[in-house]
């Protein structure tokens, strides 16, 4: 069945700075992959997501990008607040499959 | 709030006991689905339902049983309550479009 790793497992960055997320898939034929994030004690909420019939997609100061070829994909946030700060999961779906893997999740930490 | 809600929210049960968690959704949504989430592992799969009374293991079923008689609920079952069970479980429902939306979660923790 499909795996999605996740990198890196923890993100410290200064407020104003960039960050990037990555996760890779195993299955070729998975063709949904939607990022959620989750504030402490809270639930996990969808951010973004991408089919694979697009390469980036953005939503304000969020962006991802897919690589169908090397099978991975990538959240971006640029200009971070501390209000960013959360643990933020990959996912990825195989066709046929109404069901999401996850990856083990990043923290990210926004230092103001 | 999100049409989906869990109960209850925190739970602390004995080694051995049976424990039965819910989910009630107002969506009317086809597919729902049980999550475990533990440090280090993230979210993973116990059981899912793509209808009423049809249901599917997931990556971590072992010890846990589901039932769905009504489009609206779908219930998690610990059948003999392990301390390997203690966890924040999310229930989460999908139309099949697009993503998930989670419920709140249940802490459940087992003594």
């Amino acid at each position: 069945g499909e795996n999605v790793e996740q990198h890196p497992s923890t993100l410290s960055v200064q407020e104003g700075d960039s960050a990037v997320i990555k996760c890779t898939y195993s299955d070729s034929a998975s063709n949904y992959f939607p990022w959620y994030k989750q504030e402490l004690g809270k639930r996990p909420q969808l951010i973004i997501d991408i089919r694979s019939n697009v390469g980036e997609k953005k939503d304000q100061r969020i962006a991802v990008t897919l690589n169908k070829t090397a099978k991975h994909f990538s959240l971006h946030i640029t200009e971070t607040q501390p209000e960013d700060s959360a643990v933020y999961f990959c996912a990825a779906r195989s066709p046929g499959f109404q069901k999401l893997v996850f990856g083990t999740g990043t923290r990210l930490l926004v230092s103001p | 709030d999100a049409g989906i809600t869990q109960s209850p929210r925190h739970k602390v049960t004995e080694t051995g006991t049976p424990v039965t968690l819910r989910c009630h959704q107002t969506e009317n949504h086809r597919y729902m689905y049980w999550y475990r989430q533990d440090p280090g592992h993230g979210l993973r799969l116990i059981h899912y339902s793509y209808g009423v009374k049809d249901t599917d293991k997931g990556e971590v079923s072992d010890g846990y049983s589901v039932s769905r008689s009504k489009t609206e609920d779908f219930l998690l079952t610990l059948e003999s309550a392990t301390s390997s069970q203690t966890s924040v479980y999310f229930c989460a429902i999908s139309d099949g479009g697009t993503g998930y939306t989670f419920g709140s979660g249940t802490r459940l923790t087992v003594v």
